[in-house]
């Protein structure tokens, strides 16, 4: 069975500056998925990034990146020049992949971010 | 219109009480999910759906049971509430390709459920 692990319960930058968010998780799969999904005070889940395992290129979005570690099992979140609207929980999460059992993802505990003006 | 959709948003019921939480989605996709929410916890698995006939249990689904009434429709129902089931409920659904990507869910907006 995977885990997954994010050992920050909460964390607070100021605004416009750069916070790293980390995860850790546990496979004997090669293969596979890893995202990072917000949830903001709506509670809504948005997905923010992904990173395919196979690719070793660290996966991109805007102000948004990933430190891919596959030997250390290690899959960390940068936020760069961070905004008011990064407030949120973010939730790392594991994907097999091409699973027969479809998209099931096993989710970290969370992380508490408060962007500070 | 969000493309899941959950109702209740929020509900408060009573300890033995039988409830259901309803899903709809308009994505077209196959594959339905039910999660849990609870803090320090993350998301964890409750049932899952293929298709109308194809159901499955998820880490924790003592307790719950689920219909797939339709593609596009997927119920919890909680037979008899207790505390503990407190928590917030999701929804999600993917496709076989996923549209925005392989693997990626598409969450409903939450049911906050209370039990006293």
């Amino acid at each position: 069975a995977q885990t997954v692990t994010q050992s920050q319960p909460e964390m607070s930058v100021q605004e416009a500056e750069t916070v790293t968010l980390s995860c850790t998780y546990d496979t004997s799969e090669s293969n596979y998925y890893l995202f990072w999904y917000k949830q903001p005070p709506s509670r809504q889940m948005i997905l923010v990034i992904r990173q395919e395992a196979y690719k070793q290129q660290n996966a991109t979005e805007n102000r948004f990146s990933v430190n891919f570690q596959k030997a250390a099992k290690s899959f960390s979140l940068k936020i760069s020049d961070s905004q008011l609207g990064d407030t949120a929980m973010y939730f790392c999460a594991f994907m097999k992949h091409r699973s027969t059992s479809g998209s099931r993802l096993t989710f970290g505990e969370g992380t508490q971010l408060t962007v500070n003006p | 219109d969000a493309d899941v959709t959950q109702t209740p948003r929020n509900r408060i019921t009573k300890t033995g009480k039988r409830i259901m939480l309803e899903c709809s989605q308009t994505k077209g996709h196959d594959r339905m999910y039910w999660y849990r929410q609870d803090p320090g916890l993350g998301l964890r698995l409750i049932y899952y759906s293929f298709d109308v006939k194809d159901i499955n249990k998820g880490e924790i689904s003592d307790g719950y049971s689920v219909s797939r009434q339709a593609q596009a429709k997927f119920s919890l129902s909680l037979e008899s509430a207790i505390p503990n089931q407190t928590a917030l409920y999701f929804c999600a659904t993917s496709g076989i390709t996923g549209t925005g990507g392989f693997g990626e869910l598409f969450f409903g907006e939450g049911s906050r459920l209370t039990v006293l």
